[in-house]
């Protein structure tokens, strides 16, 4: 149980142009997902937290009229990069978060990742 | 501000060699804590992790991790690695103090020599 998927799992996009990525709970309802961004070589660093229904909630640093997100239901979360630059190639990763209940609100479930390149 | 920390970024070990990586967090109250690992070119892949209880945590592939409260720590260990555990190991730690928000350690890219 407790699948996350992502897709694409690869995209290449020019730049200038806009490219959404979807994040799903497959068996779960994620009251809560999160966005991070992986650098090559780097650690995880948590873009933004949202909640289903509500706006999003970004870190310092993280420019949310670039980074788009989106928490429409439980099951779907979408994070759009909008004009996108070579700077912003990365690997993306959502987590999802159950509700509150046994199994959370502790553990977040990762996706495999969407990798990002900006030409 | 809640961080966590490892204090190895690169680790070279030989088969058989015993295996240790720190981490440190700085979180006050109540942690949950988790150790995971990225093998070469694929996603993240849970280890282990502690909520509450049993200090000493026993994950998948034979790795373990041992929380000790007064120290901070949550330190992964393995007696015996395998050229296979080739990888990047991550360190993290969420809490209520953080809204339950998993915070990553920087990472420790080990590699086992065959």
């Amino acid at each position: 149980g407790a699948v996350v998927s992502q897709h694409p799992s690869w995209v290449i996009c020019k730049s200038g142009t806009s490219v959404k990525i979807e994040c799903r709970s497959l068996d779960f309802q994620a009251t809560t997902m999160f966005w991070y961004r992986q650098f090559p070589k780097q650690s995880l660093m948590l873009m933004a937290t949202s909640n289903e229904g509500s706006k999003a909630t970004y870190e310092q640093g993280v420019e949310k009229d670039k980074f788009l997100i989106n928490h429409a239901s439980l099951t779907l979360s979408t994070l759009t990069v909008t004009s996108a630059h070579p700077e912003d190639s990365s690997f993306y990763i959502c987590s999802a978060r159950a509700g509150m209940g046994t199994s959370g609100p502790y553990e977040q479930y990762f996706g495999p990742g969407t990798r990002l390149t900006v030409t | 501000a809640q961080s966590v920390s490892q204090h190895n970024h690169h680790v070279i070990l030989s088969e058989a060699a015993s295996l240790e990586l720190g981490c440190n967090y700085s979180y006050g109250g109540t942690v949950n804590l988790f150790w995971y690992v990225q093998y070469p070119g694929q996603h993240l892949q849970l280890l282990l992790k502690y909520f509450s209880g049993d200090p000493l945590v026993k994950g998948i592939k034979g790795f373990e991790a041992e929380f000790i409260k007064s120290k901070f720590s949550f330190n992964l260990r393995k007696p015996s690695v395998q050229w296979s555990d080739t990888a990047e190991y991550f360190c993290a730690v969420n809490a209520r103090t953080g809204g339950f928000k998993t915070i990553f350690g920087a990472g420790t890219r080990l590699f086992v020599k065959a």
